[in-house]
């Protein structure tokens, strides 16, 4: 596709559940990050994949939340045992290289209930 | 105190003026400079880029980085109703990879 796309776009979930979110960066992006959006404040970093590195997984809250990614396609945030203060949206962005992420997905609006 | 300070507005502004949008920051290891619009129900599009201090000049989008005063500012030219969005200021110490924002402040261009 022409952008990054991210599903699923909304998400309800029971206090206790898992979710799996998932991101499709735009092809030939090296970089791909995870922020969170919670509601009345900034984007928070969570996670960062390049290519043939390490992640910089410094942003994850606690280790319920933990992400993956093979390669240059599709990475998935996962979070366990979900709680009400996980309630956000989920950004993915990708980028070339190491650099600036220009271009984010829409997001996944998770509500915990 | 946050990081990032950012007025949430709503700031509303009739076609044509010239909007000038700020943030504050505290870290003085910041030196990456960034201004994302976000559109309702959209994830954030970068808009200006700049290192430093100094002036960056994108069409209507002028981009002013103050380090010494710790205070930047992003101007928007002929304001059209189109630019009705969220601005989301947002920096770093280390290039790109982790970005600290601010909370974004709302604009309406009204017609």
């Amino acid at each position: 596709g022409a952008g990054v796309s991210q599903s699923p776009s909304n998400k309800v979930t029971e206090k206790g559940k898992d979710v799996e979110l998932r991101c499709d960066p735009i092809s030939g992006h090296t970089a791909l990050y995870w922020y969170r959006q919670r509601l009345g404040q900034g984007l928070e970093f969570l996670i960062y994949f390049q290519v043939n590195s390490a992640p910089d997984k410094s942003g994850l809250p606690s280790d319920r939340f933990s992400a993956e990614r093979t390669g240059e396609s599709v990475s998935t945030l996962t979070i366990q045992r979900t709680q009400q203060e996980d309630s956000a949206v989920y950004l993915c962005a990708s980028s070339l290289d190491y650099g600036t992420p220009a271009f984010f997905g829409q997001g996944t609006r998770l509500t915990v209930v | 105190q946050k990081e990032v300070e950012q007025d949430p507005g709503p700031l509303s502004v009739p076609e044509g003026a010239i909007v000038s949008l700020n943030c504050t920051y505290s870290n003085s290891a910041f030196q990456y400079f960034m201004w994302y619009r976000q559109y309702s129900r959209k994830g954030p599009e970068l808009l200006m880029y700049t290192y430093s201090s100094g002036n960056k000049e994108d069409g209507r989008f002028t981009a002013q980085v103050d380090k010494s005063s710790k205070y930047i500012s992003l101007f928007i030219r002929d304001s059209q109703p189109s630019d009705s969005a969220t601005y989301l200021c947002a920096m770093s110490a280390g290039g790109g990879n982790k970005l600290t924002f601010g909370t974004g402040t709302q604009l309406k261009v009204e017609l």
